[in-house]
């Protein structure tokens, strides 16, 4: 099983130009999220969403677009990038209606750098 | 608000050494929690999780205890490998706008020597 995939794994870009980290799942999922990690931070949530057409704010959601037009995709935008957005993003991917604790797959990362 | 507390890093120590990093936590509920681990250039792993209270979670030689008594739950290995050289997160799971989010401590860094 593919699992989470994200691309593109590395991405340095110029501040002010945009770009969209892909992220899709093979495990009909219907929970999928975003996350930031910033050295000495853990992992912040961005945005997620709960099914296909219905995305939410997380805690760190300035900056970045979704959409989720599908259950298996869920892009992440930078409308125009800046160097705070330095940092490696996840995506990841859960069953929402089994209760809690469930396992929370996550993509193998996308180390992004703005100049 | 929900959050979680890791031992500082970075925590060396030597082949066959016994290891353990403490976390602890505060939230309201009854959280589920997790290790997650990530080795270097990859991305994180779950390593293992417990649901409830007194629940043991164990994978790989790893053991963590849900302690809801102390808020705690502790990783510990008793004889570490060159292979768990990682960062380890501890989290745990909060209801956030009716679905699950994952709250992380900020990582501990490990390196085992030979």
């Amino acid at each position: 099983n593919a699992g989470v995939t994200q691309t593109p794994k590395f991405q340095v870009l110029k501040t002010g130009q945009s770009m969209t980290l892909q992220c899709a799942q093979d495990m009909n999922h219907e929970y999928m999220s975003w996350y930031r990690q910033d050295p000495g931070m853990g992992l912040r949530l961005i945005h997620y969403s709960v099914g296909a057409g219905i995305t939410d704010q997380g805690e760190v959601p300035n900056g970045y677009n979704v959409s989720r037009s599908t259950t298996e995709d869920f892009p992440l935008r930078l409308l125009s990038a800046a160097p705070s957005q330095t940092s490696v993003y996840f995506c990841a991917s859960s069953p929402i209606r089994t209760g809690a604790g469930n396992t929370i797959y996550f993509g193998e990362g996308s180390w992004l750098t703005v100049v | 608000g929900d959050s979680v507390t890791q031992m500082e890093g970075p925590v060396t120590l030597s082949e066959e050494a016994f290891l353990t990093i403490n976390c602890t936590y505060t939230a309201t509920g009854y959280p589920s929690l997790f290790w997650y681990v990530q080795y270097p250039g990859e991305g994180l792993q779950l390593l293992l999780k417990a649901t409830k209270a007194d629940d043991k979670g164990s994978n790989k030689g790893f053991e963590a205890t849900y302690r809801k008594e102390t808020t705690s739950f502790h990783l510990e290995k008793g004889s570490v490998q060159v292979s768990d050289s990682a960062v380890y997160f501890c989290a745990l799971t909060v209801l956030f706008k009716g679905a699950q989010k994952l709250v992380f401590g900020q990582g501990t860094r490990l390196t085992i020597n030979p």
